[in-house]
């Protein structure tokens, strides 16, 4: 069974560092691109980063460039994401998601459960 | 980047209703975009990829199409667990872009 779980949330002061980590199992982890995604409260969902299989390609969301850092460690099975200077916007649940493609189109099929970030002093 | 609009941003049906979701893409995406159903709490879900393809174990009521710049998202008759929020994404050309979202509520 396919798993991913999400840790590292938590209440940071503005300004301040966290790590997120998504740990997976179920699944041959190195083969897969993979994902941040957040949601505000009361807000959509916004794509933060993606990060290829090998760590060769790696996006970021505009806002985020220069301030966040994804990385992933395939001999772990674990994703992560370095949060730096962060705002008050920045206040969401973050998800990490798993890329599957399909006839050239991907899609996110597996998600975990969300971990809360706080920004507030 | 390919913004991604959805109509209506609200609905409001009964259960057995045929419901209609449209996302709109500001330039053509070939088939490449696919659906979440997101309830309160949880992890968004995947319902439809590749415009078209139910993901398994997703039941057959729900059914996209399109191509281009206009999909839709069709639930065919309405369940008491289908009230949530829809979302559409497109997954593939960076940044990636979900729509804001259709709330669908029960009348």
């Amino acid at each position: 069974e396919v798993q991913l779980v999400e840790s590292g949330g938590g209440l940071v002061k503005p300004g301040g560092s966290l790590r997120l980590s998504c740990a997976a199992s179920g699944f041959t982890f190195s083969s897969h691109s993979m994902n941040w995604v957040r949601q505000a409260p009361g807000k959509g969902l916004e794509w933060v980063s993606s990060i290829s299989p090998g760590s060769d390609y790696i996006y970021y969301a505009d806002s985020m460039k220069g301030r966040f850092t994804i990385s992933r460690d395939n001999a772990k099975n674990s994703l992560y994401l370095q949060m730096n200077s962060l705002r008050a916007e920045d206040t969401a649940v973050y998800y990490c998601a798993r890329k599957y493609y399909y006839d050239g189109s991907g899609c996110y099929d597996y998600w975990g459960q969300g971990t809360l970030v706080t920004v507030s002093s | 980047d390919i913004q991604l609009t959805q109509s209506p941003s609200f609905l409001s049906a009964s259960v057995g209703d045929r419901v209609t979701i449209t996302c709109r893409a500001s330039q053509g995406i070939s088939s490449y975009l696919a659906w979440y159903q997101q309830k309160p709490g949880k992890a968004p879900k995947l319902l439809i990829y590749a415009a078209s393809t139910l993901q398994s174990g997703v039941p057959s009521r729900f059914s996209g199409s399109g191509s281009g710049t206009e999909f839709t998202l069709t639930i065919s008759s309405l369940q008491s667990e289908d009230f949530a929020t829809y979302y559409c994404q497109q997954p593939d050309s960076y940044p990636i872009t979900f729509g804001q979202g259709t709330r669908l509520d029960i009348k």
